[in-house]
C-alpha cells in the first residue's frame, strides 16, 4: 500500500526566506505527482502536476522536483511571503492499469507560516 | 467559471439520520471523486467515478453511498449518519491527470 509522507509537519520562516518542503513515498510506480496548497476553511488548489517522466515542474516562484527511484519529491519556494502561509500537501497517482490509476495518495501536509 | 460547487457548506445533524451532501461540476470531467479530510488522517478517498453510471469504492466506503446519473453531478449519502463520520468531505474532478477540488462540506454528526 503506498504510503506519502511530509516533512516538516510544520515550518515558520521569516518573510524573504527561500525554502523546502520534502515529499517522499514508499512505492515507486507511480504516475504522477501533485502538489497543492490548501489555506484554513477552504479547499485544495493545485499548484503543479509531475508526470513520472518528468523531473521538475516550475511555476513562477514554486518549483517542483521528482526523482522517483528514491521516492522523493520536493517544493521549492523563492522568496517566501506572508501570503504563502498555507497547508501545502503532496499526492502521487497510481500507474495505468493498477488499481490505484485516477486515484491519489495524499501526504498529511505540511503547514507553513512566512511572517513579516 | 464556477468549476465545482458543493452544498451545504456546513451541515448538523443527529445519528441516525441520512444526509446527502451534493457535487456539481460546471465542466465535463469524466472523473469525480469523494474525499473525507480528518485530523491524524489526512484525506482519505470515499468513492469515485470514472462516468455516469459508474462509481467504485475507494479507501473508506463503509457508510456511504454514491450514485452518478449525470456526469456533472455526484452525490454522496450517508444512509445512517454516525459520529465518526464527522468531518470535512471534498469533491474533485479529474481533467488530464490533474484533480481540482470544490471547497468542501463540514458536517458535524451529534
Amino acid at each position: 500500500k503506498q504510503e506519502v509522507t511530509q516533512i516538516p509537519a510544520a515550518l515558520s520562516v521569516p518573510e524573504g526566506e527561500n525554502l523546502v518542503l520534502n515529499c517522499s513515498f514508499t512505492d515507486s510506480a507511480i504516475y504522477n505527482l501533485q502538489w497543492f496548497r490548501q489555506d484554513p476553511g477552504k479547499g485544495l488548489t493545485s499548484l503543479l502536476l509531475i508526470q513520472s517522466s518528468q523531473r521538475e515542474q516550475t511555476s513562477g516562484r514554486l518549483n517542483a522536483s521528482l526523482d522517483k527511484s528514491s521516492g522523493r519529491s520536493t517544493l521549492y519556494i523563492a522568496a517566501s511571503q506572508p501570503g504563502d502561509s498555507a497547508t501545502y500537501l503532496c499526492a502521487v497517482g497510481g500507474l495505468p492499469g493498477g488499481t490505484s490509476y485516477g486515484k491519489l495518495t495524499f501526504g498529511q501536509g505540511t503547514i507553513l507560516t512566512v511572517h513579516p | 467559471d464556477a468549476g465545482i460547487t458543493q452544498s451545504p457548506r456546513y451541515k448538523i445533524t443527529e445519528t441516525g439520520r441520512q444526509v446527502t451532501l451534493m457535487c456539481h461540476q460546471t465542466w465535463s470531467h469524466s472523473y469525480m471523486f469523494w474525499y473525507r479530510q480528518d485530523l491524524g488522517h489526512g484525506l482519505r478517498l470515499i468513492y469515485y467515478s470514472a462516468a455516469a453510471d459508474i462509481t467504485d469504492k475507494g479507501e473508506v466506503p463503509d457508510g456511504y453511498v454514491v450514485s452518478r446519473s449525470k456526469t456533472e453531478n455526484f452525490p454522496l449519502t450517508l444512509e445512517s449518519a454516525t459520529r465518526s463520520q464527522t468531518s470535512v468531505y471534498f469533491c474533485a474532478s479529474r481533467r488530464e491527470e490533474e484533480q481540482y477540488f470544490g471547497p468542501g462540506t463540514r458536517l458535524t454528526v451529534t
